[in-house]
C-alpha cells in the first residue's frame, strides 16, 4: 500500500536559519503530495501541493519539489521564523483504485524555532 | 464561509459510554473524512464518504460507525468508548475523490475516555 516517510524528529532551530524536513513516499501510480502545517491547538492547514512530477509547491517562503526518480518531496525554507514553529505532515493522495481521495501522511515533524 | 467545523471541542467520556462527534461543512464538497491523530502516527483514516449517500471503512475503523446525514453534515459515532480511542480526531472534506484536490480540515475534537 502507500506509505509517507518523514524525517525523525523534532527540529530546533535558531531564527533565521535554514529549513529541510526531508519525506520520502511509496505509491503506485501518479499521487499528489502535500504539506499541511499544524499550530498549536489547532487544526491542518494546507501549506503548498504539487500535483505530478517536477511540480514545484511554494507558500509563504516554503517549497517543495515533486521528485519521482527519488520518490521525495522535501520541504525547505530559506530564512525561518519563530512565528513557523508548528507540527508539518508530508501526505499524499493516490486518487486511484479504491482509496477514492484519502490521505496517507507521514508521522509528523515537530519544528521549533528560537529567537 | 466558517469551512469545516466540527463539535464539540473536547470531551470526556467513561469506558463503554457513547457520543457522536459532529461535523459540517459549507463548501458544498462531495466527499468527507474522519481521521484520527495520535502521537508519533500522524493521521489515520477512519471512514470516508466518497459523496452524499455512499459510505466507506478506512484503515482503523473497528469501534465507530458513521452517518452522512446530508451533503454538509458527517457524524461519527462512538458506540461503547474504550480507552483506545482516546484521540484527537478531525473531520475533512474536498470537492471530489480526485487527487489533485485539496482536502480541508476542521479544528478537532479532542477525547479522553477513562
Amino acid at each position: 500500500g502507500d506509505s509517507v516517510t518523514q524525517m525523525e524528529g523534532p527540529v530546533t532551530l535558531s531564527e533565521e536559519a535554514f529549513l529541510t524536513i526531508n519525506c520520502t513516499y511509496t505509491a503506485t501510480g501518479y499521487p499528489s503530495l502535500f504539506w499541511y502545517v499544524q499550530y498549536p491547538g489547532e487544526g491542518l492547514q494546507l501549506l503548498l501541493k504539487a500535483t505530478k512530477a517536477d511540480d514545484k509547491g511554494s507558500n509563504k517562503g516554503f517549497e517543495a519539489t515533486y521528485r519521482k526518480e527519488t520518490t521525495s518531496f522535501h520541504l525547505e525554507k530559506g530564512s525561518v521564523q519563530v512565528s513557523d514553529s508548528a507540527v508539518y505532515f508530508c501526505a499524499l493522495d493516490n486518487a486511484g483504485g479504491t482509496s477514492y481521495g484519502k490521505l496517507t501522511f507521514g508521522q509528523g515533524t515537530i519544528l521549533t524555532v528560537h529567537p | 464561509n466558517a469551512g469545516v467545523t466540527q463539535t464539540p471541542k473536547f470531551q470526556v467520556l467513561k469506558t463503554g459510554q457513547s457520543m457522536t462527534l459532529q461535523c459540517a461543512q459549507d463548501m458544498n464538497h462531495n466527499s468527507m473524512y474522519w481521521y484520527r491523530q495520535d502521537p508519533g502516527m500522524g493521521l489515520r483514516l477512519i471512514y470516508y464518504s466518497a459523496s452524499e449517500g455512499t459510505t466507506d471503512k478506512g484503515e482503523v475503523p473497528n469501534g465507530y460507525n458513521v452517518s452522512r446525514l446530508n451533503k454538509r453534515e458527517f457524524s461519527l459515532r462512538l458506540e461503547s468508548a474504550a480507552p483506545s480511542q482516546t484521540s484527537v480526531y478531525f473531520c475533512a472534506s474536498k470537492t471530489s475523490g480526485g487527487a489533485r484536490e485539496t482536502q480541508y480540515f476542521g479544528p478537532g475534537t479532542r477525547l479522553l475516555v477513562l
